[in-house]
């Protein structure tokens, strides 16, 4: 089974502190991707990466960068956290072009 | 750009009634189906997939769905559903040959016992 994991399930920051999502996935994937789910909005695209070092801007990628040095790691940072950040984001996983495979997600608040 | 469209936001049912969420996509070439669930508390899972051959797909939990090319649609079935079935539930489409997934905004169903 593909297992995806994320680093915290529930995180509280301040505005203006730079926070730090982490997801390992260990089936080997070439592809991973940070989303943000919000209701009524379902899942936007922030980041995508399809290798190592590798990435793409996603749909709504202002206000985030994200780091890939290992092929099973893929982190988002949110450089200055601000409120409209907060959010559910989820971390996804896949293999080329096949289904997506997904963490629990981490709700993030900014207060 | 492309675009996933699911027609109800909201819908709600009693137990043993017939399931029928909507879907369709913009985009005209070759694409690859998914429909996608989330159980409250619970990760998004896969619920079923079409790629090619059999456009009549059946996945998990007694769900089927329909790929129509000419109507661009890709609708969710279930003939009787549970209690257990209350989720929340996503179509995402991508191009053949893109990596990336294309989500439509989801349908939260509700089941009355």
């Amino acid at each position: 089974d593909v297992k995806v994991t994320q680093s915290s399930r529930y995180l509280v920051k301040r505005t203006g502190e730079k926070v730090f999502l982490e997801c390992v996935q260990d089936m080997d994937h070439e592809n991973m991707f940070w989303y943000r789910q919000d209701p009524g909005l379902g899942l936007r695209l922030i980041y995508f990466s399809y290798d190592v070092k590798m990435k793409e801007k996603g749909d709504i990628p202002e206000g985030y960068s994200v780091s890939r040095e290992k092929k099973e790691r893929f982190s988002l940072i949110l450089e200055s956290a601000s409120t409209n950040q907060t959010s559910m984001y989820l971390c996804a996983s896949s293999l080329l072009t096949t289904e997506q495979y997904f963490g629990p997600g981490t709700r993030l608040t900014v207060t | 750009a492309q675009s996933v469209s699911q027609h109800n936001h909201h819908v709600i049912l009693s137990e043993a009634a017939s399931l029928e969420l909507g879907c369709n996509y913009s985009y005209g070439g070759t694409v690859n189906l998914f429909w996608y669930v989330q159980y409250p508390g619970q990760h998004l899972q896969l619920l079923l997939k079409y790629f090619s051959g059999d456009p009549l797909v059946k996945g998990i939990k007694g769900f089927e769905a329909e790929f129509i090319k000419s109507k661009f649609s890709f609708n969710l079935r279930k003939p009787s559903v549970q209690w257990s079935d209350t989720a929340e539930y996503f179509c995402a489409v991508n191009e053949n040959r893109d990596d990336k997934i294309i989500f439509g905004k989801g349908t939260r169903l509700h089941i009355l016992p």
